[in-house]
């Protein structure tokens, strides 16, 4: 079974430049979360949907983060314009509310360099 | 609110010693708690998890970890470390307001010396 893809995996871009990530959950997966790790901060939630509706952004830094999910397969987070501090690696992770167990299932990550 | 700490950045351990990484929670309501590891340059893996079965969980790898609600803690332990076992290891706790959203503690590095 194909687990949470990502991608880019590696994003190289300049400080304004506007920053594309993508994700597809599992199949079957009705919540879906964006996580960013860095040095400083650890591991932090970002955003998360359910059934392709926001439910928690107070995560997002500021407004030049967006994150939306069209569809059930599919979600983006952009950042426009880019900062050399939204250097990061970026997680996507699923679960299913069919699960009991609450566990999420995370992406390999996009490693976002911001010059 | 939920919270997790977990003591100790960074672990090191010799080949064959046992491995111990401490986890601390909060919460208002019984949680559920998950140890995950992420191995350089990729994502989390769920190592084990509690869901209020048996307090005593065993995950992949040979390791386990112990629920104790007296002392709310949820220790991650192996009986002989190897040296595939380096890695960072963070403890998560689920949300006391029922949602699926999980709060992670900041993470421990453990390394492995031969």
């Amino acid at each position: 079974d194909a687990g949470v893809i990502q991608s880019p995996r590696h994003e190289v871009t300049e400080m304004g430049q506007e920053v594309t990530l993508r994700c597809k959950p599992i199949s079957g997966h009705d919540y879906l979360f964006w996580y960013r790790q860095t040095m400083m901060r650890g591991l932090e939630l970002l955003i998360y949907f359910n059934n392709n509706v926001p439910i928690d952004d107070s995560g997002m830094p500021e407004d030049r983060f967006s994150a939306k999910m069209p569809n059930a397969s599919f979600s983006t987070l952009k950042i426009q314009p880019s900062e050399p501090r939204d250097s990061a690696v970026y997680f996507c992770a699923s679960t299913s509310s069919t699960s009991s167990s609450y566990e999420q299932y995370f992406g390999p990550g996009t490693r976002l360099t911001v010059t | 609110a939920q919270s997790v700490t977990q003591l100790g950045s960074h672990v090191s351990v010799s080949e064959g010693a046992l491995v111990l990484l401490r986890c601390n929670y909060s919460s208002s309501v019984p949680p559920y708690l998950f140890w995950y590891v992420q191995y350089p340059n990729q994502g989390l893996q769920l190592l084990l998890k509690y869901t209020s079965a048996a307090t005593l969980v065993k995950g992949i790898n040979g390791f386990e970890a112990e629920f104790k609600k007296s002392e709310t803690s949820f220790h991650l332990t192996k009986p002989s470390a190897h040296m595939s076992d380096a890695a960072e290891y963070f403890c998560a706790v689920t949300s006391d307001t029922g949602r699926r959203a999980l709060t992670f503690g900041s993470g421990t590095r453990l390394q492995v010396q031969p």
